[in-house]
């Protein structure tokens, strides 16, 4: 149990256009999403924090104009890149939370975005 | 100050050794702390969790010295399939559950 997929696993595309990232908890309802993100022989810092049906919470210096993040329902978040730059190239790692005051996340496999 | 930090390492030690990893964290308030597991290119699994007792699972050792606000790690009996990047975590404030990593420290086991 406990299995979240994270869809596409790799995108390749040009500076400018904007990438969506999807991520789904397969089989169970999910309180709370988290968007991570990772550069290369960094940690997993987080960009925002998402709860179904309201607006999500972004850490500081996200931008969130940049990084839309919609939380439709309670399976489904999904993170848009937009006018997206080389910059912007890096690894998107989502989790979801069970319920509030319960600790464990459970993490997608990750999107992998180049941007050219 | 980073609130979590790691020897990068890597880490190389022969099958069969036994290997220790620490890790620091800034504020004294945090109070649920994991080790996760990462493998290249891939997403961090939990480990396990520490508490201050102290706990064990198999050849894995984790502790907490909440005075001194470090974390611990000890793998007993290498095999090749422990090579992999290891997270300290913590749970910051701010509701949420928000995890707050390390940057992780490689370990690579060799035959």
């Amino acid at each position: 149990g406990a299995v979240v997929s994270q869809h596409p696993s790799r995108v390749i595309c040009k500076s400018g256009t904007s990438v969506k990232i999807e991520c789904r908890s397969l089989d169970f309802q999910a309180t709370t999403m988290f968007w991570y993100r990772q550069f290369p022989k960094q940690s997993l810092m987080l960009m925002a924090t998402s709860n179904e049906g309201s607006k999500a919470t972004y850490e500081q210096g996200v931008e969130k104009d940049k990084f839309l993040i919609n939380h439709a329902s309670l399976t489904l978040s999904t993170l848009t890149v937009t006018s997206a730059h080389p910059e912007d190239s890096s690894f998107y790692i989502c989790s979801a939370g069970v319920a509030v005051g319960y600790n464990e996340q459970f993490f997608g496999p990750g999107t992998r975005l180049t941007v050219l | 100050r980073k609130e979590v930090e790691q020897d990068p390492g890597p880490f190389n030690v022969p099958e069969g050794a036994t290997v220790a990893f620490n890790c620091t964290y800034s504020n004294s308030a945090s109070q649920s702390f994991f080790w996760y597991r990462q493998d290249c290119r891939k997403e961090p699994k939990l480990l396990m969790s520490v508490y201050s007792s102290g706990n064990e699972d198999g050849r894995f050792t984790a502790q907490l010295n909440r005075a001194s606000q470090y974390i611990s790690l000890l793998i007993r009996d290498s095999k090749l399939s422990d090579s992999a990047t290891y997270l300290c975590v913590v749970i910051g404030s701010g509701g949420y559950n928000k995890l707050i990593f390390g940057a992780g420290t490689r370990l690579a086991v060799h035959p």
